[in-house]
């Protein structure tokens, strides 16, 4: 079992739409957890750190499940810049170690 | 603050070629991290360091060298350079604790 999965994607949706991705971590210990997002040959930037508690910034809202290991984001009112791969980013306790997921591409289509 | 800062942004080698990419981060931080990412692919680690004088190897170090002599710079040295190399390399810094990544703008290196 890989250690960080998400859904493989490519979600196509139309502006406005609302988009939901998935994120499961195999290693218990984990401690901090973020989502970045790849456009096209760039480098990845940080979109949002993930809290316990949950968090949204705007449009884009993050949600941790400690308990069953999973981390969501949600997009609402797609626009067209959001386009791009999203990665789901998780940091060990020792805060040494960062994995990637494999990440998730999305197209919003006009 | 410029960040991280990667260079070159492009580069061609021959098979057998021996280069340095190089990366600088401004913002003090411990951990610095070097990954390739190919077509399609996600990110692969290749060598990591917690701080000045320490490295260590990540999932993908064959035919790669690092060093960290200053906590400012994390050259990747590629030994004899493969086509298999060809690929996108980002350099990565981070503090210690519950921070993120702050990524280079990469280098894009083909091998023929």
């Amino acid at each position: 079992r890989k250690e960080v999965e998400q859904d493989p994607g490519p979600f196509n949706v139309p502006e406005g739409a609302t988009v939901a991705f998935n994120c499961t971590y195999s290693n218990s210990a984990s401690q901090s957890f973020f989502w970045y997002r790849q456009d096209c040959r760039k480098e990845p930037k940080l979109l949002m750190s993930v809290y316990s508690s949950g968090n949204e910034d705007g449009r884009f809202t993050a949600q941790l499940n400690r308990a069953s290991q999973y981390i969501s984001l949600l997009i609402r009112d797609s626009k067209l810049s959001d386009s791009a791969t999203y990665l789901c980013v998780v940091r060990d306790n020792y805060g040494q170690n960062f994995v990637f997921g494999p990440g998730t591409r999305l197209s919003v289509l006009p | 603050n410029a960040g991280v800062t990667q260079t070159p942004k492009f580069q061609v080698l021959k098979t057998g070629q021996s280069m340095t990419l190089q990366c600088a981060q401004d913002m003090n931080h411990e951990y610095m991290s070097w990954y390739r990412q190919d077509p399609g692919m996600g990110l692969r680690l290749i060598h990591y360091s917690v701080g000045a004088g320490i490295t260590d190897q990540g999932e993908v170090p064959n035919g790669y060298n690092v060093s960290r002599s200053t906590t400012e710079d994390f050259p990747l040295r590629l030994l004899s350079a493969a086509p298999s190399q060809t690929s996108v390399y980002f350099c990565a810094s981070s503090s210690t604790g519950g921070y993120g990544y702050t990524f280079g703008s990469g280098t894009r290196l083909t091998v023929v």
